[in-house]
């Protein structure tokens, strides 16, 4: 299962993009790469997954290099209501056996 | 509506009361697993099941049984608690194949006394 690194926590201004790198460089060639939202006493929520090059969805944006030994999470005019913690997953099958979320990163949205 | 439920929500128990935590899925997915969430720990994964009468132990097992009788539900049972399995735990369930997501329940908090 491929580790994954993230930063801790960022900051933020209402209007502003947000791109949170997670770092995978064990990333094995079946792995897709999933981000998760969690508000606080909430379940994570699916917000994309991607395996390689660019993903776009209603909500974000997912960046993927050539070597997919990182990905970039891309969140277009931050509100207030964004604010959560945002986890990086890499696997091949999400099924279980160790499926592991790693800290996240903490997105605090300010006015 | 596609989701994973979870009951109860809230529970304030003590020590050695067994109790279970009952978790269902209405999306006919094969595989469940059961989280368990502290601060500054994360999630981590306590069993997970990829099909009928199929479950293994995920990263931290102790203290917890699981069952998987029919496909939808997918029991956490602690047979004697103790303050340490104080906790918020997530149910989550996923198609089977790969890249396939998790969707996770609404959590139920525990309190053991």
């Amino acid at each position: 299962l491929a580790k994954t690194t993230q930063p801790i926590s960022m900051d933020s201004y209402e209007g502003q993009e947000v791109n949170i790198t997670c770092s995978h460089n064990n990333i094995a060639t079946n792995d897709y790469i999933t981000w998760y939202q969690q508000f606080p006493s909430q379940g994570p929520r699916f917000i994309i997954q991607g395996y390689k090059t660019k993903v776009t969805n209603e909500v974000a944006s997912l960046f993927i290099p050539a070597d997919r030994k990182s990905s970039t999470l891309s969140l277009p005019r931050v509100s207030l209501s964004d604010t959560a913690v945002y986890y990086c997953l890499v696997a091949g099958n999400n099924a279980g056996n160790m499926l592991t979320f790693g800290g996240g990163t903490r997105l605090m949205v300010k006015p | 509506e596609a989701q994973v439920t979870q009951n109860p929500r809230y529970l304030i128990t003590v020590t050695g009361k067994k109790l279970t935590v009952t978790c269902s899925q209405n999306m006919n997915h094969e595989y469940m697993s059961w989280y368990r969430q502290d601060p500054g720990l994360g999630l981590r994964q306590i069993y997970y099941s990829m099909n009928v009468e199929v479950t293994d132990k995920g990263d931290v097992p102790e203290g917890y049984k699981v069952s998987r009788k029919e496909k939808r539900n997918f029991p956490l049972i602690l047979e004697s608690p103790s303050p340490n399995q104080t906790s918020l735990y997530f149910c989550a369930s996923t198609k089977a194949g790969v890249g396939e997501t998790q969707y996770f329940g609404p959590g139920t908090r525990l309190l053991v006394l």
